[in-house]
């Protein structure tokens, strides 16, 4: 069965510091993986996917993701992070001709002034 | 460019009530999917609809249905309400199995 694990629950740095999220997924074929993120009280917003070919994929907001297929994972990276990035990060994967996504229980991201 | 909008915003409904969650997809898309997002959990899919028919639907019971309308419009209503109903319920749209974009959500309180 597919499934996501986000194993830190919450994530505290500075601003200005680097960050990576992991994400952990089980599936037996290619997935296509995605970021969101969700500010309190919104929806989510995409920050990027990855469906094939470059393992490296660029987002919005400086955030990138590295898809390692011997690793099963989809780390979330942003070298530099701003105060506005304080909200909660969800990894997600879909697979050809599904049409549902499963989530992992999400990242809070904290950001210290 | 509208994207998806959901109505309403919050509802408070209490035990065995029934409720009606409504979602309009972003334009040009023809999918909608439905997703409960618990407090401190990450969305769970309920169902999703396309051409006006369920296409696939998660581990919900049968009070959770749904509806698709020609205009791609979609509503999910809620039966016999329980307190563990209480969650956000938010709306994705999609142009078939592409990607889905979310809307805020539609706060449900049951007490």
């Amino acid at each position: 069965a597919q499934s996501v694990t986000q194993p830190d629950i919450h994530i505290t740095v500075s601003e200005g510091a680097s960050l990576e999220l992991r994400c952990n997924y089980s599936y037996g074929a290619t997935p296509y993986l995605f970021w969101y993120v969700q500010s309190p009280g919104q929806g989510l917003q995409l920050l990027l996917k990855y469906f094939s070919g470059d393992t490296l994929v660029q987002g919005i907001k400086g955030f990138e993701a590295e898809f390692k297929r011997s690793q099963s994972s989809f780390n979330l990276r942003k070298p530099s992070v701003h105060w506005s990035d304080a909200a909660e990060y969800f990894c997600a994967v879909g697979t050809s001709g599904t049409y549902k996504y499963i989530f992992g229980t999400g990242t809070r991201l904290k950001v210290l002034a | 460019d509208a994207g998806v909008t959901q109505s309403p915003t919050h509802l408070i409904k209490t035990r065995g009530q029934q409720v009606t969650l409504r979602c309009s997809p972003k334009s040009g898309h023809d999918t909608v999917s439905w997703y409960q997002q618990a407090l401190g959990q990450g969305p769970q899919f309920i169902f999703q609809y396309y051409e006006e028919e369920e296409r696939q639907r998660g581990n919900f019971p049968d009070r959770f249905s749904g509806h698709q309308f020609p205009n791609y419009s979609s509503e999910l209503n809620v039966n016999a309400l329980l307190l563990g109903d209480s969650a956000l319920y938010l709306c994705a749209s999609s142009l078939e199995t592409d990607i889905q974009y979310f809307g805020a959500g539609t706060r449900l309180s049951v007490l």
